[in-house]
């Protein structure tokens, strides 16, 4: 069965301090990995999206890494600011034809 | 301004009633989706659209139904049948199944 599975399901941090979050997933045929941003009450807006042959990529302070052989994801936040308060969604892409599968994300609050 | 545009934002319906979420694109994109997000779970896909004139069901269609007359457009009628319709609806579109999607700001539901 296709899962995406995120963790920790909920994350406190203080402003300025790092933190990174868990993605695993059990896809097949895998296609491409994405994270999105979600605030509260909005949609999600895409960080990163990563094929099976790319490891990292970044979007300013965020750096999402995969690896393919343990079917792993992290992202990375750097520096955080209160404005990263959100859910944060791992989200697999199944196949050629894109059937996606998410994860039920990780909400961060970052607090002053 | 280019962008996927849900209305509206907040919606109520009687118990017994259908209620119509609208949903239009202008970024010429082929396909479109429609999500539900329930509090603490992952989007689970209603139905989605490739090309004009042809929908395909989700893993939660049942209860709900679309039309996809224009490219642009892909309203969702919730329907009397959708026992538990109240939920945080998200459309979203993509040149292509496996590209990136993009989401609109979502619409709430409530069964008053």
């Amino acid at each position: 069965k296709n899962q995406v599975e995120q963790s920790p399901q909920s994350l406190i941090i203080l402003e300025g301090k790092n933190c990174t979050l868990q993605c695993n997933y059990t896809v097949s045929p895998f296609s491409n990995l994405r994270w999105y941003k979600q605030d509260t009450g909005r949609g999600p807006v895409s960080l990163t999206i990563m094929t099976f042959s790319e490891n990292t990529k970044s979007n300013g302070r965020y750096t999402a890494t995969l690896d393919a052989d343990t079917k792993q994801s992290s992202l990375h936040i750097t520096a955080s600011q209160l404005s990263d308060s959100a859910s944060y969604i791992c989200v697999v892409s199944v196949g050629s034809q894109g059937n996606l599968i998410f994860g039920k994300g990780t909400k961060l609050s970052v607090k002053p | 301004d280019g962008g996927i545009t849900q209305s509206p934002k907040y919606l109520f319906r009687k118990e017994g009633q259908n209620v119509t979420l609208s949903c239009e694109q202008n970024l010429n994109h082929d396909a479109m989706y429609w999500y539900r997000q329930d509090p603490g779970q992952g989007l689970r896909l209603i139905y989605y659209s490739q090309i004009v004139n042809d929908f395909q069901k989700g893993d939660i269609a049942e209860g709900y139904s679309v039309s996809r007359e224009k490219k642009e457009s892909f309203p969702l009628t919730v329907t009397s049948a959708q026992k538990n319709p109240t939920a945080f609806y998200l459309c979203a579109s993509s040149i292509y199944g496996y590209t990136e999607a993009f989401f609109g700001q979502g619409t709430r539901l409530t069964v008053v």
